[in-house]
């Protein structure tokens, strides 16, 4: 199975802060990575696909990159509903696999 | 809009088996596998496996290959998921979602399901 290290598991930022996320999976993965950002009690909902796509709807200050193993999540200008906890997932081979989470609290 | 309607939550025993559905709109079922995913109480995600709606073909992620069943109705657009033998340790909110051919994506979820095992 493909493990998805993420990190990091919290992070404390302020209303207009640029914060990163980053995923690390165990074998190369190419560009298959999907972030999700998940509030209390809600399912989940998806952010950026194919390592850097943007899903309709999504906005533009979410961003994704990275190949390969190594991938990166960024929020850019955070707004107060961002805080969340987002997730990283590989959809590159079964099964399908998720990161821990990181958990986005206001400072 | 794409919509996955969930039923309700359910208390079972330990030993019990749980059904729950998964009902799709929005979109043409066929296209899209239906995967079910469960989330313990504050604990991350865990695939279960998926169902392809066309075939009903299934792939079990192999912690869950003994005790689940996922089974589809074509006439109502809905997704079955059976868990079997339950412990506590299946408690959890379970989530069916579609996934999109290109790249695999998971790009819509139910409200999700809360089942409870307690005796």
């Amino acid at each position: 199975d493909v493990q998805m290290t993420q990190s990091p598991s919290s992070l404390s930022a302020s209303v207009g802060d640029t914060v990163t996320i980053t995923c690390r999976a165990s074998q190369s993965i190419r560009s298959y990575v999907n972030w999700y950002q998940q509030k209390p009690g809600r399912a989940p909902n998806l952010l950026i696909y194919a390592a850097s796509s943007l899903q309709s709807g999504v906005p533009a200050r979410f961003s994704g990159s990275g190949s390969g193993t190594d991938f990166t999540l960024t929020i850019s200008s955070l707004q107060p509903e961002d805080f969340a906890t987002y997730y990283c997932q590989q959809s590159f081979s079964i099964p399908l696999t998720f990161g821990a989470g990181t958990k986005v609290e206001i400072k | 809009q794409v919509q996955l309607e969930q039923s309700g939550a359910e208390v079972k025993k330990p030993g019990a088996s749980v059904k729950v559905s998964c009902k799709t709109s929005g979109y043409i079922f066929i296209a899209s596998y239906l995967s079910w995913v469960r989330q313990a109480p504050g604990q991350g995600f865990e695939w279960m496996g998926w169902v392809n709606p066309e075939s009903g073909d299934t792939v079990y992620a192999q912690k869950f290959q003994d005790r689940v069943i996922m089974t589809r109705e074509r006439s109502t657009s809905t997704a079955y998921m059976e868990l079997t033998s339950l412990t506590s340790d299946d408690t959890a909110i379970y989530y069916c979602a579609k996934v999109t051919p290109l790249y695999t994506v998971t790009d819509y979820w139910g409200q999700g399901t809360l089942v409870t095992v307690s005796s």
